[in-house]
C-alpha cells in the first residue's frame, strides 16, 4: 500500500540554521505531496504541496521539490526562526483519495 | 472566516460512557473526515464521507460511529470508549472532485479515557 517515511525527530537546532526534513514516499499511482505543519495546541495547516514530478512547492521561506527518481519531498528551510518550532508531516493524496501520512517530526529551534 | 469546528476541546470520561465529538465546517465542503493522532503513528484516518448520507471506514474504524446528516456537520461517536481510544482527534473537510484540494483541519478534540 501507500506510505509515507519520514525523518525521526525530534530535530533541535539554533535560530538562523538550515533545516532540511526527509521524507520519502511509496505509492502505487503518481501522487500528490503535501507538508502539513501543526503548531503547539493547533490543528494541522497545509505549508505547501507539489503536484507532479520536479514541482517546487514553497510558502514561508520552506521549500520541497517532488523528486520521482528518488521518490523523495524533502522539507527545506535556508535560515529557521523560533517560530518554526512545530510538528511536521509529509503526506500523499493519489487521485482524491485520503491523505496518507508520515508520523511526523517535531521541530524545536533555540534562540 | 473559513473553518473547521470541533467540540469539545478537552474531554476526560470513563470507560463505557458514550460521548460524540461534534464537527461542523462553514466552506460547503463535500469530503469530511475524522483521524486520530497517536505518538510516533501519524494521523490514522477513522471514517470519512464524500457526501450527505455516505460514510465509509477508513484505517482504524474499530469502536467508532460516524453520522452525516447534513453537509455541514459530521460528529464522532463511540459507543463505549476504551482507554486505547485515549488520543487525539481532528477532524477535516476538503470540496471533492477533481483536485487535489486543500483539506482544513479543526483544531482538535483531545480525549482520555480512564
Amino acid at each position: 500500500g501507500d506510505s509515507v517515511t519520514q525523518m525521526e525527530g525530534p530535530v533541535t537546532l539554533s535560530e538562523e540554521a538550515f533545516l532540511t526534513i526527509n521524507c520519502t514516499y511509496t505509492a502505487t499511482g503518481y501522487p500528490s505531496l503535501f507538508w502539513y505543519v501543526q503548531y503547539p495546541g493547533e490543528g494541522l495547516q497545509l505549508l505547501l504541496k507539489a503536484t507532479k514530478a520536479d514541482d517546487k512547492g514553497s510558502n514561508k521561506g520552506f521549500e520541497a521539490t517532488y523528486r520521482k527518481e528518488t521518490t523523495s519531498f524533502h522539507l527545506e528551510k535556508g535560515s529557521v526562526q523560533v517560530s518554526d518550532s512545530a510538528v511536521y508531516f509529509c503526506a500523499l493524496l493519489i487521485g482524491n483519495e485520503k491523505l496518507t501520512f508520515g508520523t511526523g517530526t517535531r521541530l524545536t529551534i533555540i534562540p | 472566516e473559513a473553518q473547521v469546528t470541533q467540540n469539545p476541546r478537552y474531554l476526560i470520561t470513563v470507560t463505557g460512557k458514550k460521548l460524540t465529538v461534534t464537527c461542523s465546517q462553514n466552506m460547503n465542503h463535500e469530503y469530511m473526515s475524522w483521524y486520530r493522532q497517536d505518538p510516533g503513528l501519524g494521523l490514522r484516518q477513522i471514517y470519512y464521507s464524500m457526501n450527505v448520507e455516505v460514510t465509509d471506514k477508513g484505517d482504524v474504524p474499530e469502536g467508532y460511529k460516524v453520522s452525516r446528516k447534513e453537509k455541514r456537520n459530521f460528529p464522532l461517536i463511540l459507543e463505549s470508549p476504551s482507554p486505547n481510544q485515549t488520543s487525539l482527534y481532528f477532524c477535516a473537510s476538503r470540496k471533492e472532485g477533481q483536485g487535489p484540494y486543500e483539506q482544513f483541519f479543526g483544531p482538535g478534540t483531545r480525549l482520555t479515557v480512564l
